[in-house]
């Protein structure tokens, strides 16, 4: 089966834009969890959506945020983008957490 | 006092060599993920432990659930083994979320 499908995988942006990135999780799995991973913080969680809501969310500021749509495929957006956005952005889907989690290759955000 | 720690940070081996990483956590959990990651950055899950031993191939992961302590054991390291291990539980007390330690960086030389 096909597994978590990560939009774009690459994208250059300037400062002050905002941007959206895309995760198709795999068929039949309810659950998707976001990721922020930078050199010097690591993995970093995000948040998490079951059924089209909001179940968990990490420590970020209100520019991130993110939905997720019916067929369960997500979405995560960053409004006023600053350089210390720049990180590579990875999702998960699980069904549910206790059965595991897939990750998904990763949308890599350069911020100029 | 970071809640999930792994240790060493950094770990070169020669092939065929046996290798461990550590991983010790400070919360509760209802199980524990072994990632790999290699450059390019796509994030394998190597196994997921909520008990005792698993074994795939070379790759062998152990868990201590009293002492709060995982580890994962590469026997006859080889050169593709290189990446980033990354150990990461599944935080009962914060809503199931992942939790992740720092990550080892291995290098097996040839």
């Amino acid at each position: 089966k096909a597994g978590v499908t990560q939009t774009p995988r690459y994208l250059i942006k300037t400062r002050g834009q905002q941007v959206t990135l895309s995760c198709s999780p795999i068929s039949g799995h309810r659950s998707v969890s976001w990721y922020q991973q930078t050199p010097g913080q690591g993995l970093q969680f995000l948040f998490e959506y079951f059924s089209e809501t909001q179940r968990n969310k990490g420590n970020f500021p209100g520019r991130f945020s993110g939905r997720q749509f019916s067929n369960s495929r997500s979405e995560m957006n960053v409004s006023t983008l600053e350089l210390g956005d720049s990180a590579l952005y990875l999702c998960a889907s699980s069904f549910p957490a206790s059965y595991g989690y897939t990750f998904g290759s990763g949308t890599r955000l350069t911020v100029v | 006092k970071n809640e999930v720690e792994q240790s060493p940070q950094n770990l070169t081996a020669q092939e065929g060599e046996f290798i461990t990483i550590n991983c010790s956590y400070s919360v509760g959990i209802s199980a524990l993920h072994w990632l790999q990651q290699h450059p390019g950055g796509g994030i394998v899950s190597l196994f997921m432990l909520s008990s005792g031993k698993k074994k795939h191939g070379r790759l062998i992961a152990t868990i201590n659930i009293q002492e709060k302590h995982s580890s994962l054991h590469i026997t006859a390291s080889h050169p593709r083994d290189s990446a980033v291990y990354i150990c990461a539980v599944i935080n009962s007390a914060a809503g199931n979320k992942l939790t992740f330690g720092g990550g080892t960086r291995v290098l097996v030389k040839p």
